[in-house]
């Protein structure tokens, strides 16, 4: 069974605290993402890596960084969470070229 | 770069009715077109795909069409049933050396029994 898990459902950290996301999948995806999902915006890509220690920018990059050291593991990292950080945050992966991605059961981070 | 457009924002129908969402794309580039479902606290997932060099694709109660002239795509849902509310994502992507999605902004879906 496909498994893309990430470390936390739910997450409350102050304003200016470095904040890390992690996600782990075991299926060998060369792929990995990370969204995030906010009441009708859908799902904006904050970054995505096609390879270990590889990384492009998504669409709303601004205010977080990755980190890929292993291929099974995505960090997101929050350099200094701000209250407009408050969301739900999606990890996913997939295969490589355009493939089905799988994604995690999403960390709800509240930044107060 | 891409964007995506998706509609209706909510669309609420009897058992029984067809449903329809729409979603328009902006680069000609893209050739791959997933649609994703995502219950009520649960994550989204993958319920049928369609890629360029195809206009339509069926599996049981749900069908997806492409028109890549005009750049839309359309998820059909017949003889909708309670267990079919949820949140539907469109999204595009291209193959350039890896894979990058751009989703819509969602279609909540009611069914009412």
């Amino acid at each position: 069974d496909v498994k893309v898990t990430q470390s936390s459902r739910y997450l409350v950290k102050r304003t200016g605290e470095k904040v890390f996301l992690e996600c782990v999948q075991d299926m060998d995806h060369e792929n990995m993402f990370w969204y995030r999902q906010d009441p009708g915006l859908g799902l904006r890509l904050i970054y995505f890596s096609y390879d270990v220690k590889m990384k492009e920018k998504g669409d709303i990059p601004e205010g977080y960084s990755v980190s890929r050291e292993k291929k099974e593991r995505f960090s997101l990292i929050l350099e200094s969470a701000s209250t407009n950080q408050t969301s739900m945050y999606l990890c996913a992966s997939s295969s490589r070229g355009l493939a089905e991605a799988f994604f995690g059961q999403g960390t709800r981070l509240t930044v107060v | 770069g891409e964007n995506v457009e998706q509609h209706p924002s909510t669309l609420s129908v009897q058992e029984g009715d067809s449903a329809v969402i729409k979603c328009t794309y902006s680069d000609s580039a893209s050739n791959y077109f997933p649609w994703y479902k995502q219950e009520l606290g649960k994550r989204p997932q993958l319920i049928i795909d369609i890629r360029s060099n195809v206009g339509e694709k069926k599996d049981q109660r749900i069908a997806v069409t492409l028109n890549k002239t005009a750049k839309h795509f359309s998820l059909h849902i017949t003889e909708t049933q309670p267990e079919d509310s949820a949140v539907y994502f469109c999204a595009a992507g291209k193959n350039t050396g890896f894979q990058k999605l751009v989703f819509g902004t969602g279609t909540r879906l009611l069914v009412s029994p």
